[in-house]
């Protein structure tokens, strides 16, 4: 089945620098990545989603500045946190489907990015 | 409203029984309906897919859509203890089918 890829699985960084988050699509091409966070006992919430070569879009009362998306292969997509802050914390998870099967199919979710701001 | 609606649970059910897990969306025109595995600390794994009204069976999971309803529910037989988790229900968007709203997760304690 899909695979897909996120690094890191856990991050710690200080209040006021960035953080990097890569999901790749291992044995497939994916035009479309979604980005999730969830908080604990929570729900997923999508933050936006990924467009190959194209600029994200982004869910209401998600900061495009904040969260910079960048999709610029068919593999790879990436979140960058940028000047966390401790309310940032949380899990981040990254979905992509193979692009050759029918749409409605389910997505497979990566292993997800515990971040932690301190 | 929420776009997917599930009970919080915990639900408890002892080794063997019949887990029977329940959601509701908002959005009739849906066409896609997941059912998704989390457990603690670990991203979401797909457990059944469903799009057509009736059942649709996979080994001890069976998934039941009623679209007139807008209801969809997930069954579990001979529930073990490594089916403890919380199961989230996905539905796909009303205009955009690649975009999925999620329930908030129902918690299963299966009680060896």
């Amino acid at each position: 089945g899909a695979v897909v890829s996120q690094h890191p699985s856990r991050v710690i960084c200080k209040s006021g620098t960035s953080v990097k988050i890569e999901c790749r699509s291992l044995d497939f091409q994916a035009t479309t990545m979604f980005w999730y966070r969830q908080f604990p006992k929570q729900s997923l919430m999508l933050m936006a989603t990924s467009n190959e070569g194209s600029k994200a879009t982004y869910e209401q009362g998600v900061e495009k500045d904040k969260f910079l998306i960048n999709h610029a292969s068919l593999t790879l997509s990436t979140l960058t946190v940028t000047s966390a802050h401790p309310e940032d914390s949380s899990f981040y998870i990254c979905s992509a489907r193979d692009s050759g099967t029918g749409e409605g199919y389910g997505y497979t979710f990566g292993s997800g990015t515990r971040l932690t701001v301190v | 409203q929420k776009e997917v609606e599930q009970n919080s649970g915990p639900l408890s059910v002892p080794e063997g029984a019949i887990a029977s897990l329940n959601c509701t969306y908002s959005d009739r025109g849906s066409q896609s309906f997941f059912w998704y595995r989390q457990y603690s600390g670990k991203s979401p794994e797909l457990i059944m897919s469903i799009y057509s009204n009736g059942d649709k069976e996979d080994g001890r999971f069976t998934a039941q859509l009623n679209k007139a309803s807008q209801y969809v529910s997930l069954l579990i037989r001979d529930s073990q203890p490594s089916d403890s988790a919380t199961y989230l229900c996905a539905v796909n968007h009303l205009y955009n089918f690649n975009k999925f709203y999620f329930g908030s997760g129902t918690k299963l304690n299966v009680k060896p």
